[in-house]
């Protein structure tokens, strides 16, 4: 089965950084990936990692664990369009497997 | 380079009619992924096809149906719709095994049953 957990809700200041971490347990591993949602809208990619490591793409950054089923997204220098819920997603064989979304609100 | 296109982007439905959704895949892509996303909820995956064959489903009951054509757009079917079935439905397209950018989804169906 898939399990993939990650903190409902995260408020931050706009300059600040945040941090969105995301753990699993799945049945299969081809890589990782964090997605933005705005509301009523699409998921947009932001990253992929299927190594162990940091990926920085501008202000976003994502790390990954695989030994500990274990991964972060860090936005930095937020901004007020920042706000928006933020997906980690595992991908199996075929699939994509989602956990529920973190919140984040960019307070001014 | 065109993304990928759903339709209708709003409907309501009364319990237990029929249902049809559309997508258009993302130009050079060649597999097509449905997924349902409740209110407050990530999106669930709902099933997937490639060359027009059915190859991979979710924990979703037979009524929740797909055809993909050949130039790799696909349809969404679900009979005897229940109040549940109330979601966002969204449509990915990928490359064969999803790449290194995984998945292009639309902006999505929003399914309202009455």
């Amino acid at each position: 089965g898939q399990n993939i957990d990650q903190p409902t809700e995260m408020t931050a200041t706009e300059g600040a950084i945040v941090q969105i971490n995301c753990t699993y347990q799945t049945s299969g591993f081809n890589g990782l990936f964090w997605y933005q949602q705005h509301a009523g809208e699409a998921p947009t990619f932001l990253s992929y990692n299927v190594l162990d490591g940091l990926e920085e793409k501008g202000r976003f950054s994502s790390f990954l664990s695989r030994s500990k089923g274990y991964s972060y997204l860090l936005l930095k220098e937020l901004q007020m369009k920042d706000s928006a819920s933020y997906l980690c997603a595992v991908r199996g064989d075929y699939k994509l497997s989602f956990g529920a979304g973190t919140t984040v609100t960019v307070r001014a | 380079e065109t993304g990928v296109t759903q339709s209708p982007t709003h409907l309501i439905k009364t319990r237990g009619q029929q249902v049809t959704l559309r997508c258009s895949s993302q130009s050079g892509h060649n597999t097509v992924s449905w997924y349902q996303q409740a209110l407050g909820q990530g999106p669930q995956f709902i099933f997937q096809y490639y060359r027009e064959e059915e190859n991979g489903r979710g924990n979703f009951p037979p009524r929740f149906s797909g055809l993909q054509f050949p130039n790799y757009s696909s349809e969404l079917n679900v009979n005897a719709l229940e109040l549940d079935d109330s979601a966002l439905y969204l449509c990915a397209s990928s490359q064969e095994g999803g790449g290194d950018y995984g998945y292009t989804f639309g902006s999505g169906t929003r399914l309202t049953v009455v």
